[in-house]
């Protein structure tokens, strides 16, 4: 079975441009979680789905950031304008039914 | 908000030797996992515990769910150079939120 594919793996952009991160959860799971990771503050949950809705967003930092899940198999996070303080690991995690998530191999973002 | 705390921060060792680290939290829960993330990847799940004095194993690594709910312990018998990476504490709460500890750096030196 494919796991959580997340695309791109390296992005790197320039302060003010549009950054689109994607993902792909486990087929039947009906949970998908984004997180970012960096040095300073760990792995922080952003907002999470289940069956496409979120639930809770309380985790993304500002206005700046948009999750959305037209469908079961597909994930975006969206930062529109990025800034320098945005450059981390972007992970997207699904998960079945349970306390067990199963994470993609993240999306390095630099935002010079 | 809830923090999950991890000790040590970081560790070397040497091959062979026996890793302890553990994790505390200020609130009481019913769920503790452990997950380990190599570098440049994602964490993947080594072990959940869902009792408060539960012990389980899984080859070399063995956690335990401690007697207060507060805190869970990890350890990894003679550690081999693929077991570096970071090893974070992870629970869920009641309403589903997934929150992961600060993690511990392993370094094992052969």
């Amino acid at each position: 079975d494919a796991g959580v594919i997340q695309s791109p793996r390296h992005e790197v952009t320039e302060m003010g441009q549009e950054v689109t991160l994607r993902c792909k959860p486990i087929s039947g799971h009906d949970y998908l979680f984004w997180y970012r990771q960096t040095m300073m503050r760990g792995l922080e949950l952003l907002i999470y789905f289940n069956n496409n809705v979120p639930i809770d967003d309380s985790g993304m930092p500002e206005d700046r950031f948009s999750a959305k899940m037209p469908n079961a198999s597909f994930s975006t996070l969206k930062i529109q304008p990025s800034e320098p303080r945005d450059s981390a690991v972007y992970f997207c995690a699904s998960s079945l039914d349970s306390e067990k998530l199963f994470f993609g191999s993240g999306t390095q973002l630099s935002v010079l | 908000g809830q923090q999950l705390n991890q000790s040590p921060q970081s560790m070397f060792i040497q091959e062979g030797e026996d890793v302890s680290m553990n994790c505390t939290s200020s609130s009481i829960f019913n769920t503790w996992l452990w997950y380990k993330q190599d570098p440049g990847e994602g964490p993947v799940l080594l072990i959940a515990l869902y009792k408060a004095g539960e012990l389980t194993s899984n080859g070399r690594l063995t956690a335990q769910f401690g007697i207060t709910r507060k805190d869970s312990f990890l350890n990894i018998s003679a550690s081999i150079p693929s077991d570096v990476g970071i090893y974070f504490c992870a629970r869920t709460s009641g309403t589903y939120k997934y929150i992961f500890g600060t993690g511990t750096r392993l370094k094992v030196l052969a």
